[in-house]
């Protein structure tokens, strides 16, 4: 069974460009994440969707991050304009089911993000 | 959400066993412990889940005690490919995972 792929693996832009980052979850799980490393800093949470809906976007740092989940497959992130504090490594995770307790999660190997 | 705390860094030689341990004093009745671990340029990977006593499957014990006050993630006789940052995560908040710093472990020859 194929795992979360993420593409770009890796990704340079200068400031003010836009950038779309795209997942693929693990076929068949409804839930997808998006999270993000930034230098230094402990990976955090940015959004949740659930088939192609968005359950929790609280961790999105602001409205220059735009996340779509069309037809509740694959997943991008767009980042536009770009700014240098969003350089980091974004993860993407699906999971099957989401119980109150217990949720694991697999992620892909994550898209390194540049932006100079 | 309950908030945990690991040591930042560990040493170790090929061989030897290595336990991580883990506080989560506010754990609440319902949460898991689930650790995780991330190899260098890799996304963090499910490595196991207890709610008490002890768990184990093919890659790690872990070590749950009666107040579930703090867990012990247990490596037998790691080598050098078990050199990662291993993170130690408590309860859900609707669905996503929160990560601490996680414990570096470094396997040595």
């Amino acid at each position: 069974e194929a795992g979360v792929t993420q593409f770009p693996s890796h990704s340079v832009i200068e400031k003010g460009q836009t950038v779309t980052l795209r997942c693929d979850p693990i076929s068949g799980h409804d839930n997808l994440y998006w999270y993000r490393r930034v230098m230094g800093k402990e990976i955090k949470f940015l959004l949740h969707f659930v088939k192609e809906s968005k359950q929790d976007e609280s961790g999105m740092p602001n409205n220059r991050f735009l996340a779509e989940r069309t037809g509740g497959t694959y997943s991008t992130l767009k980042v536009q304009p770009a700014e240098l504090e969003d350089s980091g490594v974004y993860f993407c995770a699906s999971s099957q089911e989401r119980l109150a307790s217990e949720n694991t999660q697999y992620f892909g190997p994550g898209t390194r993000l540049t932006v100079l | 959400l309950a908030k945990t705390t690991q040591p930042i860094s560990m040493d170790s030689y090929e061989g030897q066993e290595v336990n991580i341990t883990c506080s989560h004093n506010n754990i609440a009745t319902n949460d898991y412990i689930t650790w995780y671990q991330q190899f260098p340029s890799q996304g963090p990977r499910f490595i196991i889940q207890g709610y008490k006593t002890k768990v184990t499957n093919e890659v790690a014990s872990l070590f749950i005690p009666a107040d579930r006050k703090s867990s012990t993630l247990s490596l037998p006789r790691v080598s050098l490919s078990d050199t990662a940052v291993y993170y130690c995560l408590v309860g859900l908040e609707l669905g996503k995972l929160i990560f601490g710093q996680g414990t570096t472990l470094q396997v040595k020859p």
